[in-house]
């Protein structure tokens, strides 16, 4: 069974600090998928990124970055130079890899609620 | 580009009522559609998912039932509203991978 922890439920940080938010996971499968991501106030939740389980370099976009190591189950998501804009909550979630004709269900960890104080 | 709809955007309705939430996507194919609902406290829960028309499976035995009568289209339906169905509908399309997400239902059961 898989399973996706996120162990910070909420995170209170001042603008412009950096901020990560972890993520650890359980898969029996050797090829996964990691996902992040972002629910705003709105509630709508807007795809961050995708991680396949072979590819294990580090992601950087704009204040965006992702660590993934796989020795310790881990993908976590660092946000650097906070600002008001990223207060949402975010989500971490973990799929077995994708194959044609087939359904990949996500599960998600439980959510991170960032509140970015200005 | 791919763009979902959902409506509507927020529902009140009295127990026992019927329910019918509609998901359509534009811009794609035989997508694999996703209804999540998602209750105070942020936990997203899968109900069903379609890899295609007719094709219906379903995660969570409850009183909600899900059809796709179109490649595109994704209805969430109800006969009898209970109070424990409150919450945030989300319907979701995918391709390959990652799932995106239309902007939700709030319902709220009275």
């Amino acid at each position: 069974a898989q399973k996706v922890t996120q162990a910070q439920t909420e995170i209170s940080v001042v603008e412009k600090e950096d901020v990560t938010l972890d993520c650890v996971y359980e898969t029996r499968d050797t090829t996964y998928y990691l996902f992040w991501y972002k629910q705003p106030p709105s509630g709508e939740l807007v795809f961050l990124i995708r991680r396949n389980s072979f590819d294990e370099q580090n992601e950087i976009s704009g204040r965006y970055s992702w660590n993934f190591q796989k020795s310790t189950s881990s993908f976590n998501f660092t946000i650097t130079a906070s600002q008001v804009v990223d207060s949402a909550v975010y989500f971490c979630a973990l799929s077995e890899a994708w194959s044609s004709g087939s359904a990949r269900q996500l599960t998600f960890g439980s959510g991170t609620q960032l509140t970015v104080l200005p | 580009s791919q763009t979902i709809h959902q409506w509507p955007a927020t529902l009140v309705q009295p127990v026992g009522s019927p329910l019918s939430l509609e998901c359509t996507v534009e811009g794609t194919s035989n997508p694999n559609l996703y209804w999540y609902r998602q209750a105070a406290g942020r936990g997203l829960q899968l109900l069903f998912y379609s890899v295609g028309i007719g094709q219906i499976s379903s995660e969570v035995p409850q009183n909600l039932s899900a059809s796709r009568p179109q490649d595109r289209q994704f209805i969430l339906s109800s006969k009898k509203l209970l109070l424990s169905d409150s919450g945030f509908y989300l319907c979701a399309w995918s391709i390959r991978g990652e799932q995106y997400f239309g902007p939700g239902t709030r319902l709220t059961v009275t």
